[in-house]
């Protein structure tokens, strides 16, 4: 079955500091996706990224970029000058291929950038 | 817009008042999920929905029912709620199963005292 482990709970930076949010993975599947969600203080869920398990490039979105490595089983998050707005909860899940079309979530890293 | 939508949004009530979560989706999407979101626990799926009239259980069914009597609707019924079902609920959608990015609706805040 499909895991997804983020170790970090909690996670303080000072503004304009760099933070990596850690995300490792378990599944049988050969073919698989990895996902981003961001939940502000608001409650939403705002999608941020897809990967799919053949495409190890990595990706760069403005202040925020993601390390895919397949050998290590992780899919790694950054944000690059952190602001008080990145403050938020951020999810890494997992979608496998064969699957019920389920999200497997970890549990979350929760990120305060302190002005 | 392309978007999500729950009903309520919030909701107190009280151990076996049985309740409906609305859910609606305006992108003709196939697949539809429920998820239940507890602290320290990220999200998990309650049920799924491949289609009309086509549902199956999630990794935490217990308590819950769904129907999907319409594309665009999957709502989540709970039959005798209790305490433990106190939650964050959100209902996706996407087109496509695995690959295809889940959108979620804002999320309903239950409490069952």
């Amino acid at each position: 079955a499909q895991k997804v482990t983020q170790a970090q709970t909690e996670i303080s930076v000072v503004e304009k500091e760099d933070v990596t949010l850690d995300c490792v993975y378990e599944t049988r599947d050969t073919t698989y996706y990895l996902f981003w969600y961001k939940q502000p203080p608001s409650g939403e869920l705002v999608f941020l990224i897809r990967r799919n398990s053949f495409d190890e490039q990595n990706e760069i979105s403005g202040r925020y970029s993601w390390n895919f490595q397949k050998s290590t089983s992780s899919f790694n998050f950054t944000i690059t000058a952190s602001q008080v707005v990145d403050s938020a909860v951020y999810f890494c899940a997992l979608s496998e291929a064969s699957g019920n079309n389920r999200l497997a979530f970890g549990k979350g890293n929760q990120v305060v950038v302190i002005p | 817009e392309a978007q999500v939508t729950q009903n309520p949004r919030y909701l107190i009530t009280v151990t076996g008042k049985k309740l409906t979560v609305t859910c609606s989706q305006n992108m003709n999407h196939e697949y539809m999920s429920w998820y239940r979101q507890d602290p320290g626990l990220g999200l998990r799926q309650i049920y799924y929905s491949m289609n009309v009239e086509v549902t199956d259980k999630g990794d935490v069914p217990e308590g819950y029912k769904v129907s999907r009597k319409e594309k665009r609707n999957f709502p989540l019924i709970l039959e005798s709620p209790s305490p433990n079902q106190t939650s964050l609920y959100f209902c996706a959608s996407s087109f496509q199963r695995g690959w295809d990015t889940q959108y979620f609706g804002p999320g309903t805040r239950l409490t069952v005292l």
